[in-house]
């Protein structure tokens, strides 16, 4: 069981924007940094943001994320039909001495 | 540049064991933070084990004392000793470098279990 929530699925059409939430608690987003990982099927996740909103190498700049309290927010603004993919939160939990991921979020560009 | 590769991953009867490994290049391997996570069918990511640069080892609590990660500085190599493994055990597990985050992964190594 996930114990970072993310919605099941965002949609959005080609060149609009679309969030995706990841709700936590004090010992894991509350206190540790927040990565994103894209997945397209059939292959490996890849990192795209870093330490809260950092973005990777290669990661263009129309995917933002920031962090407040116990929530983290990934953004993705114009929309292409390659970000079609599963998108996942993941944190450290201090309290449990685990690592966690977000139950993911299917992206589909209408 | 960076690489991880799995394999040892197989159709395997339930209670049975099983080890994965994690070949590495390109990077400096006993300075790295080293984790396994595994993707059941059709299903989203979860974390299973990490190895720190220094040895000091955590796990989720569903493998906890079935699954025993480890590495080989010398060989440049991570395992993940699967013991008593049970159907949802099944899934493609992969091994990924943290640095900062989980920034390099392999392509994974697939392991079912089933009688």
């Amino acid at each position: 069981q996930s114990l970072l929530t993310q919605p099941p699925s965002v949609s959005a059409a080609p060149g609009q924007e679309v969030t995706i939430s990841c709700s936590g608690s004090n010992s894991n987003i509350g206190s540790e940094d927040v990565s994103w990982f894209q997945q397209f099927p059939g292959t490996a996740p890849k990192m795209i943001i870093y330490e809260n909103n950092k973005r990777s190498s290669g990661t263009p700049a129309r995917f933002s994320a920031s962090k407040s309290g116990t929530s983290a927010t990934l953004g993705i603004t114009g929309l292409l039909p390659g970000d079609e993919a599963d998108y996942y939160c993941a944190a450290w939990d201090r309290g449990l001495s685990v690592g966690m991921f977000g139950g993911g979020t299917r992206v589909t560009v209408l | 540049q960076v690489r991880l590769e799995e394999s040892g991953g197989g159709v395997v009867q339930p209670g049975r064991s099983l080890r994965l490994s994690c070949a590495a290049s390109g990077f400096t391997f006993s300075s790295h933070t080293l984790h396994w996570v595994r993707q059941a069918p059709g299903k989203g990511l979860e974390w299973v084990a990490v190895v720190s640069f220094d040895g000091n080892k955590f796990y989720t609590e569903s493998v906890r004392g079935r699954f025993t990660i480890s590495r080989d500085n010398s060989g440049n190599t991570l395992y993940l000793q699967l013991s008593s493994l049970r159907p949802e055990d099944s899934g493609l597990y992969y091994c990924a470098r943290q640095d900062k985050s989980l920034d390099y992964w392999g392509q994974g190594t697939l392991v079912t279990v089933s009688s």
